[in-house]
């Protein structure tokens, strides 16, 4: 089982401020990395997935980089709102086992009004 | 869009019984995955099929099996239900490829008395 660490567990953001959270997975033998949005009682939501060092994607007030070198990824949301409250789940995944993803424990993000 | 329904959202069952989670995709994928979560821990594999009739064993299959007869259907079976096995279940489906996102259903929470 692969470790991939997720930190903080969990964190509190007043509506409008912007906040950031980490995800360390190992810096060798990468393939991709997968980020997750889990809305209480709906399903996982995809939110990105980035294969190249360096990469940047952005969706609406929420974006993400990778830095495969040093094995981390941040995710960004901008602006919090309170249809942001979720917990934010990522996934690696090595050259060795393209089809399996080792998840992080996650980050439950609350956004206070 | 993608589509994943597991058959149901609560279930409640007794030790020893022979419990059946059934999970249903409606896009053709590849690839279909089961995950249990536990408070604290990340999503963790359980078993995963690649193709109809094949199956390879994912972080912890002790205690399960599972069954894939039809592309679309992925089904998931406690042998001999224990109350460890309590937990949230995702089923989840992908097309081929460690950078394809991972499509989930809603979760089943099975609870063992």
């Amino acid at each position: 089982i692969l470790n991939v660490e997720q930190s903080p567990q969990s964190l509190h953001v007043q509506e409008g401020d912007s906040t950031n959270f980490t995800c360390s997975f190992p810096s060798s033998n990468f393939y991709a990395l997968h980020w997750y949005r889990w809305e209480t009682a709906k399903s996982p939501e995809a939110l990105f997935v980035m294969t190249l060092n360096g990469d940047e994607k952005k969706k609406g007030r929420i974006s993400a980089t990778l830095n495969t070198k040093e094995g981390y990824s941040y995710l960004y949301i901008k602006g919090s709102q309170p249809e942001d409250s979720a917990t934010y789940l990522c996934a690696y995944t090595g050259r060795s086992n393209d089809y399996k993803l080792s998840f992080g424990a996650g980050t439950t993000v609350t956004v206070r009004a | 869009d993608v589509k994943v329904t597991q058959s149901s959202r609560y279930l409640v069952k007794r030790t020893g019984e022979k419990v059946f989670l059934e999970c249903v995709q409606d896009m053709d994928h590849e690839n279909m995955f089961w995950y249990r979560q536990d408070p604290g821990l990340g999503l963790r594999l359980i078993y995963f099929s690649y193709d109809v009739k094949m199956k390879e064993k994912g972080d912890i299959p002790e205690g399960y099996s599972v069954s894939r007869e039809k592309k679309e259907r992925f089904s998931l079976i406690l042998e001999s239900a224990s109350t460890n096995q309590t937990s949230m279940y995702l089923c989840a489906s992908s097309l081929t490829g460690g950078w394809q996102p991972q499509h989930f259903g809603d979760g089943t929470r099975l609870s063992i008395l």
